[in-house]
């Protein structure tokens, strides 16, 4: 059964930093991994999608790399802002299947 | 714009209570889907549908019962069997082939009084 992990589980930085977050899963034989943002109280905001096929996509501050024969992603955010606090969750997709197995997340605090 | 609409926002159960949480979407996808989320824990399948008249159980499944009679359309209900309801469900979609990833709805937030 896929398990899907994320650390850390929270993380608190001072604005302007960049940062990572990670994200592994031990079942390599995925369709997807989709990276979400989720606010307090509020559904899940689609942040990335890559492919299995796929190393990488970026949008804006926003780069997330897939390794899919180590199992494991990673989000990088640059130049980190308040408005990037929030809960960021990571995804996957297996291979024949709709279902996602998603993370705990990680909660990130972005100190003014 | 296209998208995922839940109703009610916030609900509230008595104990022995039967209710029912809206999910409707307007972007032609044809699979859908209800998630639960916990504090602590990670988002679990309840029930999902890939066509109209067609659903399978997720991993919590019991306690929940989904109908799709329409492909805009998943309702879930929460029947009086399921001891634990209290949680934030989430109803989410996907094309068939789930090639360009999950759209989420705002959510649904049921709590037993």
């Amino acid at each position: 059964k896929q398990e899907v992990t994320q650390i850390p589980a929270a993380l608190s930085v001072p604005e302007g930093e960049n940062l990572v977050l990670n994200c592994s899963f031990t079942d390599s034989a995925i369709y997807n991994l989709q990276w979400f943002r989720q606010d307090p109280g509020k559904g899940l905001t689609s942040l990335l999608l890559i492919q299995s096929s796929q190393r990488e996509q970026t949008s804006g501050r926003l780069n997330a790399s897939l390794d899919k024969s180590s199992g494991r992603s990673t989000l990088y955010i640059a130049a980190s802002q308040p408005g990037d606090s929030a809960t960021y969750l990571c995804a996957v997709s297996g291979a024949g299947s709709y279902q996602l197995t998603f993370g705990k997340g990680t909660k990130l605090s972005v100190i003014p | 714009d296209g998208g995922i609409t839940q109703s009610p926002k916030y609900l509230f159960r008595k104990e022995g209570q039967n209710v029912t949480l809206s999910c409707e979407q307007n972007l032609n996808h044809d699979a859908m889907y209800w998630y639960r989320q916990d504090p602590g824990q990670g988002l679990r399948l309840i029930y999902y549908s890939q066509i109209v008249n067609d659903f399978q159980k997720g991993d919590i499944a019991e306690g929940y019962s989904v109908s799709r009679e329409k492909k805009e359309s998943f309702p879930l209900t929460v029947t009086s069997a399921q001891k634990n309801p209290t949680a934030f469900y989430l109803c989410a979609s996907s094309i068939g082939s789930n090639l360009y990833g999950y759209t989420f709805g705002s959510g649904t937030r049921l709590t037993v009084v």
